[in-house]
């Protein structure tokens, strides 16, 4: 079955940096859109950023633009979030999400979720 | 401030039907599918709907999706005690080129 698991998160100071990876199977990770969301300690969730199946696009929330970058490994199935200037703010638990959809025309929201790593930032 | 507006709770007795509003603009649900995602406490998400009204396998028939110009509602029907969770709805904003989601309806079934 398709399964996604995070890996990665731990606690940072401000201003450092960290990389979350997503290791992917049970299906064909070359061929699907990926998502990273996170969920800051009692609050809802928010979008961080999406890839295309290739690389070939990119998108990212207006709070982590800049900051994060977002990047795929198709031979080895991962998926990665380069975060760089942590702040207080991006405190949560970062979740993988496998788009629902191959079709490349538009973005389909997530339809598979990995069970998500924990990101403190805290001095 | 979340992009899509939901109501921040909800609640209804077992047995009862209860709706979930989630309303956004022409730029998001207005043009594109929305999903509907169920969070029971301390797990990851799971997909409810997907497409405004389609289920997962194994999501029960109880739960239906629909939606009409900017807005979308999310049914649950024959309310049970394990329906008790977060939902959140999100569709991807043609403005933006972002995702957006709902600031999450709580649902509590008393």
């Amino acid at each position: 079955q398709v399964q996604l698991v995070e890996s990665g998160g731990g606690v940072v100071q401000p201003g450092g940096s960290l990389r979350l990876s997503c290791a992917a199977s049970g299906f064909t990770f070359s061929s699907y859109g990926m998502h990273w969301v996170r969920q800051a300690p009692g609050k809802g969730l928010e979008w961080v950023a999406f890839i295309r199946y290739d690389g070939s696009n990119k998108y990212y929330a207006d709070s982590v633009k800049g900051r994060f970058t977002i990047s795929r490994d198709n031979s080895k199935n991962t998926l990665y979030l380069q975060m760089n200037s942590l702040r207080a703010e991006d405190t949560a638990v970062y979740y993988c999400a496998k788009a629902h959809s191959v079709d490349t025309a538009m973005v389909y929201p997530m339809d598979v979720w990995g069970k998500g790593t924990t990101v403190t930032v805290s001095s | 401030q979340s992009v899509l507006t939901q109501p921040p709770s909800a609640s209804g007795t077992p047995g009862q039907r209860v709706t979930i509003s989630c309303s956004g603009s022409s730029s998001n649900i207005g043009s594109n599918y929305v999903y509907w995602y169920q969070q029971l406490p301390g797990t990851a998400p799971k997909l409810l709907i997907y497409r405004n009204n389609q289920r997962p396998s194994g999501v029960p028939d109880r739960f239906s999706g629909s939606k009409s110009g900017t807005s979308a509602s999310l049914a649950i029907s024959g309310l049970r005690s394990e329906d008790e969770a977060d939902y959140y709805c999100a569709a991807w904003d043609d403005s933006l080129s972002v995702v957006v989601f709902g600031g999450g309806t709580k649902l509590t079934v008393l």
